[in-house]
């Protein structure tokens, strides 16, 4: 049972306009939640976190909101550039069962120019 | 600049043969790292979490006997693919953090093609 869900496989975005992906969990005991960008043959780069105590954080042109009542977070990239063009991860975590990330299976995020 | 190292980024081996990966924690300690195994095009799995100073946690489904996890020191996890074959070639990518609600870093990972 994935705990985590991307239902967006993949996403086109005009340059200069705004990307939105979703993710959505089921645990409730998820408290922290994490979105990561990714190229191929490359690790994860973190990008922005948010505690389940928030519903909204923002850094420079990332933005991500949490609806804990429907179990979805959303991260919005505004301006969207061609250099965001790569895979986006969600990953929450439940911090009594320590620093464990459980992943959605990716966006593929593509901006055009 | 990168705060988890992992080494080495590519591999090629001979089906039956072993392969290390080492993962080392820059700059700060790491009681816990994890090793994660990506498939094309598919998300990231957890295959185990290493502890420093006992033994790693599988999880379900992960051979401990086939992937050995050694976490001998609060920097240094190392992945041993033994007896590889190539159904284990993949993308390995190790990750580490400094306290709870602090991100986990990633290393750049490791790809292992086994002929």
């Amino acid at each position: 049972d994935q705990q985590v869900k991307q239902n967006s496989p993949s996403l086109s975005v005009q340059e200069g306009r705004i990307s939105i992906l979703n993710c959505d969990y089921t645990n409730s005991m998820f408290d922290y939640f994490l979105w990561y960008k990714k190229y191929p043959a490359e690790g994860p780069t973190f990008l922005i976190s948010i505690s389940s105590i928030k519903d909204k954080n923002e850094d420079g042109r990332f933005t991500v909101f949490l609806n804990k009542s429907a179990k979805h977070l959303s991260l919005h990239i505004v301006p969207s550039q061609p250099g965001d063009s790569a895979v986006y991860f969600c990953a929450a975590r439940d911090n009594n069962a320590g620093n464990m990330l459980t992943f959605g299976g990716g966006t593929r995020l593509m901006v055009k120019p | 600049g990168a705060v988890v190292s992992q080494h080495p980024s590519w591999v090629i081996c001979k089906s039956g043969t072993s392969v290390k990966i080492e993962c080392r924690s820059l700059d700060f300690q790491a009681t816990t790292m994890f090793w994660y195994r990506q498939f094309p095009k598919q998300s990231l799995m957890l295959m185990a979490t290493s502890n420093e100073g006992s033994k790693a946690t599988y999880e379900q489904g992960v051979e401990k006997d086939k992937f050995l996890i050694n976490h001998a020191s609060l920097t240094l996890s190392t992945l041993t693919v033994t007896s590889a074959h190539p159904e284990d070639s993949s993308f390995y990518i190790c990750s580490a953090g400094q306290i709870h609600n602090s991100p986990l870093h990633f290393g750049n990972g490791t790809r292992l093609t086994v002929t």
